[in-house]
């Protein structure tokens, strides 16, 4: 059973860079056709779809946020990371990581709150 | 971008009745379009893909269907477990720019 985790500061101040890991356990990050994602909520709002990254490094992102974001993989840490660049207080969210099956999210980490806040 | 609008925005029922949702998107998502439940605390779990696929352990109670632009999930009698709040969402375009719907609660009348 694949289990996800994320990881990283909970408060991040602005204009900084936002960093978190994601520990994928119970399978191998390189194991079968699957995309890992990044995906945000905002408190009490609805979920926005950061972008993804193959095994081979290939990845997708949401255009809103491409300028800012960058989203890596370690095959040999079974981990992927997501980095969000100069941060603003709209970017406060819970972050969630996710295995993506042909688009759509399928194993979710439980989420991690970032509070961008000076 | 492709839009996904879900109405109601909250649906009051009681236990044991049947809940209907919908979700239109701005332009045809084909078949590709998913639908998520969230309780409070807790990420999302798939319930349904490709408008009318129950994920894995999803029971019965729980379709889909629709194609294009209109989709419908229901909940053929709800259960206590089962009020939350449920979005869709569609994996169609290319390049990828996934998205999904504000959301439905379903609350406790």
């Amino acid at each position: 059973q694949v289990q996800l985790q994320e990881s990283g500061p909970g408060l991040v101040k602005p204009s900084q860079t936002l960093s978190l890991t994601c520990t994928v356990s119970g399978g191998s990050i390189s194991s079968g056709s699957y995309y890992w994602s990044w995906i945000r909520q905002p408190a009490g709002k609805g979920l926005e779809w950061i972008g993804r990254i193959y095994t081979s490094g290939n990845t997708n992102y949401n255009p809103s946020l491409k300028s800012r974001v960058a989203i890596s993989v370690d095959m040999s840490k079974n981990q992927f990371s997501l980095k969000l660049s100069s941060v603003t207080a709209a970017d406060t969210a819970v972050y969630y990581c996710a295995r993506d099956d042909y688009g759509d999210p399928t194993v979710w980490g439980q989420g991690t709150l970032v509070t961008v806040s000076s | 971008e492709t839009v996904l609008t879900q109405s109601p925005a909250t649906l009051s029922l009681s236990p044991g009745e049947r809940a209907t949702l919908s979700c239109r998107a701005s332009q045809s998502v084909s078949g590709y379009l998913a639908w998520y439940q969230q309780k409070p605390g807790q990420a999302p779990r798939l319930l349904i893909y490709d408008a009318s696929n129950r994920a894995t352990g999803i029971p019965a109670r729980f379709s889909g269907s629709g194609s294009g632009t209109d989709f419908t999930l229901t909940i053929s009698s709800l259960e206590p477990e089962d009020f939350a709040v449920y979005y869709c969402h569609q994996r169609y375009n290319w390049p990828p720019l996934f998205t999904f719907g504000p959301g439905t609660k379903v609350d406790i009348k």
